[in-house]
């Protein structure tokens, strides 16, 4: 049963670029959740979403970020317009209904230059 | 004052040792519970999980909920270098999704 996969692993742009990250939640999980993770903080909630739809984006920056997990396909992060305070590792996490314990993917290390 | 506090340590013992992890909260209504370990430049793994007050244990993990003192605490015995890592409590409120709070993690070594 593989667990939540994450890609990329590293994921390297330049000021301005976007940057697209992909999270394929475990097997029967239809939740899933995005958080962002910077140096000597702890994982921040970004948004949560069920398929197709989005349920909780009380954590994402209000301009430049988006989110989807469409019914067919992995879930994407959006980050349009990089620019050097995005540069963090983001961390996908996906549950089964109803429960709360959610299991993360290995992360995305964003690096801005 | 942040909803969640942990100290970030590091921690380091040596192997054998018995090594206590604690958490405070602010919010009174979180009722889920839950450590997660996450080596280094990985993800985080769920250790453990526990709804509302109370002990429980697994292995040599043992985590204790006390939510009239807003504490949360995780024991962990006969520590080996392999638990070296971040631990990272987090809680959750009583609905029907959560969204999960995490505090900053403690970084943990254990020296052989």
């Amino acid at each position: 049963n593989a667990g939540v996969m994450q890609n990329p692993r590293h994921l390297v742009r330049r000021r301005g670029q976007e940057a697209r990250l992909r999270c394929s939640p475990m097997k029967g999980h239809s939740h899933v959740y995005w958080y962002r993770q910077l140096p000597e903080e702890g994982l921040k909630f970004m948004v949560y979403l069920q398929k197709e739809n989005i349920i909780d984006e009380s954590g994402m920056p209000k301009e430049r970020f988006s989110a989807e997990f469409p019914k067919e396909g992995p879930s994407i992060l959006r980050i349009q317009q990089v620019v050097r305070g995005d540069s963090a590792a983001y961390f996908c996490a996906s549950s089964p209904a109803r429960y709360n314990e959610q299991f993360f993917g290995p992360g995305t290390r964003l690096t801005v230059l | 004052q942040k909803e969640v506090e942990q100290d970030p340590g590091p921690l380091s013992v040596p192997e054998g040792a018995i090594v206590s992890l604690n958490c405070t909260y602010s919010n009174s209504a979180f009722q889920y519970f839950m450590w997660y370990r996450q080596y280094s430049r990985k993800g985080p793994e769920l250790l453990m999980y526990t709804y509302s007050s109370g002990n429980k244990e697994d292995g040599r993990f043992t985590a204790q909920v006390d939510k009239s003192s807003k504490y949360i605490s995780l024991f962990i015995r006969d520590s080996q270098p392999s638990d070296s890592a971040t631990y990272l409590c987090a809680m959750s409120l009583k609905t029907s999704y959560d969204k999960v709070i995490f505090g900053p993690g403690t970084s943990l070594s254990v020296i052989p």
